[in-house]
């Protein structure tokens, strides 16, 4: 099926740094969605975007809906060891009733104590 | 129950048997999501229902995947004749309604040897 294409695809950082991941489509989406997935765990919801231009935060992370509607970024600041783990974005094409998510390919992020 | 419950955890079957997964979702929730997630891959939709229904069950991979939701409230996946290509964790999740933020669960692995 259909993947958004994530990058970059793992990174190894030092505790304290920045972490930057994107997020691009070759479609239009209406929604969105960055997840994180820790091992053996279902994916953990933790910033939804529903325009364009958006920029919302949670805590240290940060996260923009594209003006094209066709990428997303998420920004980590000052990361800690239990910042490890997949992050997957997420999105729907749809305009409304959004379930039928369409999910990247996963960042899968390495943090050194 | 307080997230999404998924049994079981962990499944290993043989080729061409039948196998059936479970999924408690949140209580109240009125929509019911399946995903499929194969190894260092994304979720992939599967079937959503809104109630008793399938409302869309166009991400089932051929017709041995079957989904009910007969009360609907806990819905069963129900796989025949499994091939080794069925090997995945199967994600089950809610949401208040279609549209409002998906728990997802923790998964039910499936091996098939």
């Amino acid at each position: 099926g259909q993947q958004l294409n994530q990058s970059p695809q793992s990174m190894f950082i030092q505790e304290g740094e920045d972490v930057s991941m994107n997020c691009t489509s070759s479609s239009i989406f209406n929604t969105w969605l960055w997840y994180k997935q820790d091992p053996g765990e279902g994916p953990v919801l933790l910033i939804a975007l529903y325009k364009a231009g958006e920029l919302t935060s949670n805590g240290r992370l940060t996260a923009q809906f594209g003006i094209t509607r066709k990428d997303s970024f998420l920004n980590i600041s000052a990361s800690i060891p239990s910042d490890v783990g997949i992050y997957f974005c997420a999105g729907d094409t749809r305009p409304s009733g959004t379930y039928k998510y369409i999910f990247g390919t996963g960042t899968r992020l390495k943090v050194l104590a | 129950g307080a997230g999404v419950s998924q049994t079981p955890s962990n499944k290993v079957t043989e080729k061409g048997k039948y196998v059936e997964l479970r999924c408690d979702p949140i209580s109240g929730h009125t929509a019911l999501y399946w995903y499929r997630q194969s190894l260092g891959q994304g979720p992939e939709f599967l079937i959503y229902f809104q109630g008793t229904g399938a409302a869309d069950d166009s991400g089932l991979p051929n017709d041995r995947f079957f989904a009910v939701r007969p009360e609907g409230s806990v819905s069963t996946l129900k796989i025949q004749r499994t091939e080794r290509g069925d090997s995945a964790v199967y994600l089950c999740a809610s949401s208040l309604y279609s549209g409002n933020t998906i728990y997802f669960g923790e998964g039910s692995w499936l091996t098939v040897v």
